[in-house]
């Protein structure tokens, strides 16, 4: 079975410090790796994805993540928060064949402070 | 990215009475689309896989006869909650997956619930 952990509740950054909001995996085989943004009231936004490739993958709004196989982690980062980015974020597993849908972490709230 | 639109937004119903809630795969037909629900700062809970002119495949502990998934075309799925009780409140997602983006699954708005 998949899952995924997401250690933190709550991650507070300063408005241009980088951010960096934590994410390992637990799965058979090679992993499909997915970040997404909620806002308030609404549903998810998708970010970015692993599936294969540079480990090192870009996304959406300057965000960027690594997949470490090693740790089987998947940190989302960015270099530079802004306000803006204050939200719930989402890490995601599932697994590589066949409709499968995503198996979903606790999720961590980013605020990101002026 | 693709677009997921969900149907309505907020709604307000009675308890006993039924009420539907519709997602659609604006540009991309979707064979199979995922329903979730969500309580107040939780992380979204799998209830059911959807897919297109079949039945769906509910998760364990959701009830199938309460909440009833219809996939009748490529763009298309419906989760109507029948029966409603004020625990059935929530917020409910639906996903659907982008077989022209990679597999992307891209999520609906979300419809707010309210049993009263």
């Amino acid at each position: 079975a998949q899952s995924v952990a997401q250690p933190e509740d709550q991650v507070n950054v300063a408005e241009g410090n980088p951010l960096t909001v934590k994410c390992t995996y637990s799965v058979s085989g090679n992993p499909y790796l997915f970040w997404y943004v909620q806002y308030p009231n609404r549903g998810l936004q998708f970010l970015l994805k692993y599936i294969t490739g540079d480990n090192l993958v870009k996304g959406s709004y300057g965000f960027e993540a690594e997949f470490n196989k090693s740790q089987t982690s998947f940190h989302l980062k960015k270099p530079s928060a802004l306000v803006s980015d204050s939200a719930l974020y989402f890490c995601a597993v599932r697994a590589p064949s066949g409709n499968t849908p995503l198996v979903f972490g606790k999720g961590t709230r980013l605020s990101v402070i002026a | 990215g693709a677009v997921v639109s969900q149907h309505p937004s907020r709604v307000i119903c009675k308890s006993g009475t039924s009420v539907k809630i519709e997602c659609r795969s604006l540009d991309f037909q979707a064979t199979t689309m995922f329903w979730y629900r969500q309580f107040p700062k939780q992380s979204l809970m799998l209830m059911a896989t959807s897919n297109e002119g079949s039945k769906a495949t509910y998760e364990q502990g959701v009830e199938k006869d309460k909440f009833l998934i219809n996939h009748a075309s490529l763009t298309l799925s419906t989760l109507t909650v029948t029966s409603a009780h004020p625990e059935d409140s929530s917020f409910y997602i639906c996903s659907a997956i982008d077989r022209n983006s990679g597999n992307t699954i891209y999520f609906g708005e979300g419809s707010w619930l309210t049993v009263v």
